[in-house]
């Protein structure tokens, strides 16, 4: 089984709608991260935690809320979706004192 | 602030071609320093990293070495398979917060 796994994989939504992404892992890892991936930028950081009481924001978190809802569940909103949120989300963990992140196999969402 | 630039692609190479991706970085302090890997349709994974200063990580044929003098770590293989054909990302991790900060990635392209 996946360490980290992602849940929906695929998902398409219409402007406006409010849409939740989950992510959990079975590594046993404080934290948790939340990317987006657009061609030619990269992975941007979205938010952050550190455990269930400790939650960051990243360089582009507006727009965005999240959810630590146990040590191994980490959720994604978007509230009211737009267009340009279109993108591929990636949720990653990684333990306390490494830089070594495990990614889940990503979602794909589509705002129409 | 942390960057990392990678150089423009795509890059299309022919089987058993020698690769050389570049990556400079700008940090504080001493980060560590990684390549992920993602395959179509899939999640990153880590393909290499280093820690320190003149640090070589290795995997899969796969070279980069961790130069302080030039801040790079260029990702190099001697002779690439076209089941090499991928995105890669380099990466500069920090610390003390397990936070990592991506190169926009290039495509890598290899033809039989």
């Amino acid at each position: 089984d996946a360490d980290v796994t992602q849940t929906p994989r695929n998902r398409i939504t219409k402007t406006g709608k409010r849409i939740m992404l989950e992510c959990s892992q079975t590594k046993g890892h404080d934290r948790m991260y939340w990317y987006r991936q657009d061609p030619g930028l990269g992975l941007r950081l979205i938010y952050y935690s550190f455990d269930v009481k400790d939650i960051n924001k990243g360089e582009i978190s507006d727009g965005y809320s999240v959810s630590r809802q146990a040590q191994a569940k980490f959720s994604l909103s978007l509230e009211s979706a737009i267009p340009n949120q279109t993108a591929l989300y990636f949720c990653a963990t990684t333990g306390v004192g490494s830089n070594e992140q495990f990614f889940g196999p990503g979602t794909r969402l589509t705002v129409l | 602030g942390n960057s990392v630039t990678q150089m423009e692609g795509p890059v299309t190479l022919s089987e058993e071609a020698f690769l050389t991706i570049n990556c400079t970085y700008t940090a504080t302090g001493y980060p560590s320093l990684f390549w992920y890997v993602q395959y179509p349709g899939e999640g990153l994974q880590l393909l290499l990293k280093a820690t320190k200063a003149d640090d070589k990580g290795s995997n899969k044929g796969f070279e980069a070495t961790y130069r302080k003098e030039t801040t790079s770590f260029h990702l190099e293989k001697g002779s690439v398979q076209v089941s090499d054909s991928a995105v890669y990302f380099c990466a500069l991790g920090d610390g003390a917060n397990s936070k990592l900060t991506f190169g926009k990635g290039i495509t890598l392209s290899v033809r039989p």
